[in-house]
């Protein structure tokens, strides 16, 4: 079993609608959340960070945690064609190297 | 300010070959990351420094691989004999301080063994 999985995709939604990403990981240890956003042939960037339960805001991207359930999400609010690459979620246990999922790749279509 | 460089973007070699790739961090960054990526995956971790130690090397698949970072800022990583299966892209990440602070990639190197 992977540590971070995601759905791989295909998630594909009309632009100026909510894309909803999703992440659960195995580890309880895991403390602190990360998700890239990483365009084909480039390599990843961070978009949103989480440390605590609940909701965190940037702008049109929000971030929600329950460690609880040990799941991690991602909302892009109005999706626009450029949101359109693959999303990587990452967690940290004792904070220092990142564990990946496999991505999921989300196509917005105008 | 610039962020993390990488050198060279795109390394073609043969199979038995030895390479050096080169990362240098965010000015001021004390933490220095290592990842492989193959694709349609996600990176996976081979190496971290803090400073000049490397704080965690448990991600080298292999004894063939190797980095260092003398001065504690620029780091090589080092594969003696490649293989065909060493291709990828190498990612190399910094951060503030290791712990929780948020990493930074690099564009990376294709590493390409024929």
């Amino acid at each position: 079993q992977k540590e971070v999985e995601q759905n791989s995709g295909p998630l594909s939604v009309p632009e100026g609608a909510i894309a909803s990403l999703n992440c659960t990981y195995s580890d309880r240890g895991s403390q602190s959340f990360f998700w890239y956003r990483q365009y084909s042939g480039k390599s990843p960037e961070l978009i949103m960070s989480i440390y605590s339960n609940g909701d965190k805001e940037d702008g049109r991207f929000t971030a929600q945690l329950n460690k609880a359930s040990q799941y991690v999400s991602l909302l892009i609010r109005d999706s626009q064609p450029s949101d359109s690459a693959t999303y990587l979620c990452a967690v940290t246990q004792a904070g220092n190297m990142l564990t990946f999922g496999g991505g999921t790749r989300l196509m917005v279509k105008p | 300010g610039a962020g993390v460089s990488q050198t060279p973007s795109n390394k073609v070699t043969e199979k038995g070959k030895y390479v050096e790739l080169r990362c240098d961090p965010i000015s001021g960054h004390t933490a220095l990351y290592w990842y492989r990526q193959s694709l349609g995956q996600g990176p996976e971790f081979l190496i971290y420094f803090q400073g000049t130690g490397a704080a965690d090397d448990s991600g080298l698949p292999n004894d063939r691989f190797f980095a260092v970072r003398p001065e504690g800022s620029v780091s090589t990583l080092k594969i003696q004999r490649t293989e065909r299966g060493d291709s990828a892209v190498y990612l190399c990440a910094s951060s503030f301080l290791a712990g929780y602070n948020e990493q930074f990639f690099g564009p990376g190197t294709r590493l390409t063994v024929l």
